[in-house]
């Protein structure tokens, strides 16, 4: 019954590789949002589809892109991975003018 | 830039005191504002929100008041409890867009037995 899931919860790769993390809403909302939370807890957007479309596209290395098959689904594709992009990724997902609902986090660790 | 800020980043509380958590903030075009609560390892969690044309918002022992004057935010929580230890934190949106939620740096609330 978990309204944002998304996998993996762990992701641990070498600098260099290229990955994914999926996310998926049960919760019937229509914009899905990407956030980074740094190890200081600062938690900033990185991107938002509404309806599919790209809404908000922050000012995120163009090694980073979203793709979002269907309103319940973002999923996050990052290219070279590299030692900064080592942090805690959130999905999160909202109807309009209601607040936004977090997945649980992928925690990405660059060796 | 426009920016979200915590006055205090830990806040240490006795259990069953009351708990006040601020945040200002700096966007006066901001019109909608939220509390979370993170847990560790766990994503953050709707605890109540605000709009701009409410100064004050009650909730299950929670309150929220907004003082747009002083582009002021506090969350009160009545009677803390051990569970609610977490760090908690301030979002902003508005000016146009609901959907870009601006946070602040976040408060470590730590409640005492």
């Amino acid at each position: 019954d978990t309204a944002v899931s998304q996998t993996p919860k762990y992701l641990v790769t070498q600098m260099g590789n290229d990955k994914s993390i999926k996310c998926e809403q049960n919760l019937g909302h229509d914009t899905m949002y990407w956030y980074k939370q740094d190890s200081k807890k600062f938690l900033k957007i990185m991107f938002s589809y509404n309806n599919k479309e790209l809404i908000i596209n922050e000012t995120v290395p163009n090694r980073f892109s979203p793709k979002s098959p269907d309103k319940a689904h973002l999923n996050l594709h990052i290219n070279s991975l590299e030692l900064g992009d080592s942090a805690v990724y959130f999905c999160a997902s909202s109807l309009s003018n209601q607040p936004q609902h977090f997945g649980d986090g992928t925690r990405l660790s660059i060796l | 830039g426009e920016s979200v800020g915590l006055h205090l980043p830990t806040l240490s509380v006795q259990e069953g005191d009351n708990s006040i958590i601020n945040c200002a903030y700096s966007n006066s075009a901001s019109d909608y504002f939220i509390w979370y609560k993170q847990e560790s390892g766990k994503g953050p969690q709707f605890i109540i929100d605000i709009r701009s044309n409410m100064d004050k918002r009650q909730g299950q022992r929670v309150t929220v008041l907004l003082n747009k004057t002083v582009k002021h935010l506090s969350l009160q929580i009545a009677a803390t409890q051990p569970g609610v230890s977490a760090v908690y934190f301030c979002a902003e949106t508005g000016g146009g867009s609901n959907y870009k939620l601006t946070f602040g740096k976040g408060t470590l609330l730590t409640v005492n037995p």
